[in-house]
């Protein structure tokens, strides 16, 4: 009855270098999302996957951003050659299915720390 | 596109006061309005959702709010705080239907004073 867990729970980062942060859904949960959260600007879509279809990725601030999802359950974000900028509490959800009525369950955050 | 605001940043109450924490949102058509709660460390959670009938949605530890379509608004309400109450409390909408993205309101972070 695990929830959604996210690794690691902080990643401190030098300017330039990429990052990869991960996420495992809940069991059996079809649909997964990443938001970010950053002082001033609240909380942000990024990206979200559901089953075999592609991901919407309209949320990703920048094409250094990306994101996979492997066998329909773990996600990965990448940053590459991160900024400051990215400093932020990457969080990842995920829902049964994609429908909009469906409760979106949250991980703990990655807190990202750009030097 | 939609927005929320949240016009509360902080709000001090001493237990046992009354809280009404605000919630406006700018969309025309149908809507999935939330409010979300994130305790001092742990993650966010849902406090309570409409997405139809009833306006009127009761959530948990007591909380409930109120959808009123004609001002936009979903604001959040409980009758007697309780120390334990201190979080920071997000307002979320998500266009009806299959829309899944969650726009978040800024927050509202509220202290219970015991």
């Amino acid at each position: 009855g695990a929830g959604v867990s996210q690794s690691p729970s902080n990643k401190v980062t030098e300017k330039g270098k990429d990052v990869e942060l991960r996420c495992d859904p809940i069991s059996g949960h079809t649909a997964l999302y990443w938001y970010r959260q950053s002082l001033g600007q609240g909380l942000e879509f990024l990206i979200y996957f559901q089953g075999n279809s592609a991901p919407d990725k309209s949320g990703l601030p920048s094409d250094r951003f990306s994101a996979e999802r492997t066998g329909g359950s773990v996600s990965t974000l990448t940053i590459q050659r991160t900024q400051q900028e990215d400093s932020a509490v990457y969080l990842c959800a995920s829902s049964l299915s994609g429908w909009g009525g469906d409760e979106q369950f949250f991980g703990p955050g990655t807190r990202l720390t750009v030097l | 596109a939609q927005s929320v605001s949240q016009h509360n940043h902080h709000v001090i109450l001493s237990e046992a006061a009354s809280l009404e924490l605000g919630c406006n949102y700018s969309y025309g058509g149908t809507v999935n309005l939330s409010w979300y709660v994130q305790y001092p460390g742990q993650h966010l959670q849902l406090l309570l959702k409409y997405f139809s009938g009833d306006p009127l949605v009761k959530g948990i530890k007591g909380f409930e709010a109120e959808f009123i379509k004609s001002k936009f608004s979903f604001n959040l309400r409980k009758p007697s705080v309780q120390w334990s109450d201190t979080a920071e409390y997000f307002c979320a909408v998500n266009e009806g239907g299959s829309n899944y993205k969650l726009t978040f309101g800024k927050g509202t972070l509220l202290t219970v004073n015991p």
